[in-house]
């Protein structure tokens, strides 16, 4: 079975810059995450979607993260301007949809931004 | 609010010697509870998770975790470690409600092996 898939593994760019990250899930899994892991911290929830449509976007700076998982597949996290504090790991994550089933980690996009 | 305390940052132990990373939660009712492993530069892998039951729980690579609801702990074990068990290990609650379930995680252990 595949696992979660991410890209790039690691960006750097230049603050007020954008930038753009691509998760494909887990085939079938109707539930996706975006975290972020900013360094000498755990992970922390950006945005939780649920095939197609978001059910938790509560901690996603939306001034400039957006995020979207169009026809309830793939997902992408943008964020336009770019700042310092934004340096992180990006991780994407899925499961299937019903009951607390083990989410699926990728490997994480790696955002450093100078 | 739902939280999840790891008070060890940075942990070193000899090779095989016995292992236990400390985890606490807050959850006001009974609590999924997770045990995850991040290698350097790597996702996360889960290693074990308790549910409900038995509240000793084995998990992958010879781990398993303790759930003691008096204490509001969920520990994890290794009775003998591996060079290639070092790692960073986090502990995470899940947080669920109607749609939302979220993974909420500790700040995570970093375990180094002395040969």
């Amino acid at each position: 079975e595949a696992g979660v898939a991410q890209s790039p593994r690691y960006k750097i760019i230049e603050k007020r810059q954008s930038v753009a990250f691509w998760c494909n899930p887990i085939s079938g899994h109707a539930t996706l995450y975006w975290y972020q892991q900013i360094l000498g911290q755990g992970p922390k929830l950006l945005i939780q979607f649920q095939n197609n449509g978001v059910v938790d976007d509560s901690q996603l700076p939306k001034d400039r993260f957006s995020a979207e998982r169009l026809k309830g597949v793939d997902s992408t996290l943008k964020i336009q301007p770019a700042k310092l504090e934004d340096s992180a790991v990006y991780l994407c994550a899925s499961r299937t949809g019903t009951g607390f089933t083990e989410a699926f980690f990728g490997q994480g996009t790696r955002l450093t931004v100078v | 609010a739902q939280s999840v305390t790891q008070p060890d940052i940075h942990i070193t132990v000899s090779e095989g010697a016995s292992l236990e990373l400390r985890c606490n939660y807050s959850y006001g009712a009974t609590p999924y509870l997770f045990w995850y492993v991040q290698s350097p530069g790597q996702g996360l892998q889960l290693l074990l998770k308790y549910f409900s039951g038995d509240t000793l729980v084995q998990g992958i690579k010879g781990f398993e975790a303790e759930f003691k609801r008096s204490q509001s702990s969920f520990n994890l074990r290794k009775p003998s470690v591996h060079w290639s068990d070092a790692a960073e290990y986090f502990c995470a609650v899940g947080s669920y409600g109607g749609a939302t379930n979220k993974l909420i995680f500790g700040t995570g252990t970093l375990l180094a092996v002395q040969p």
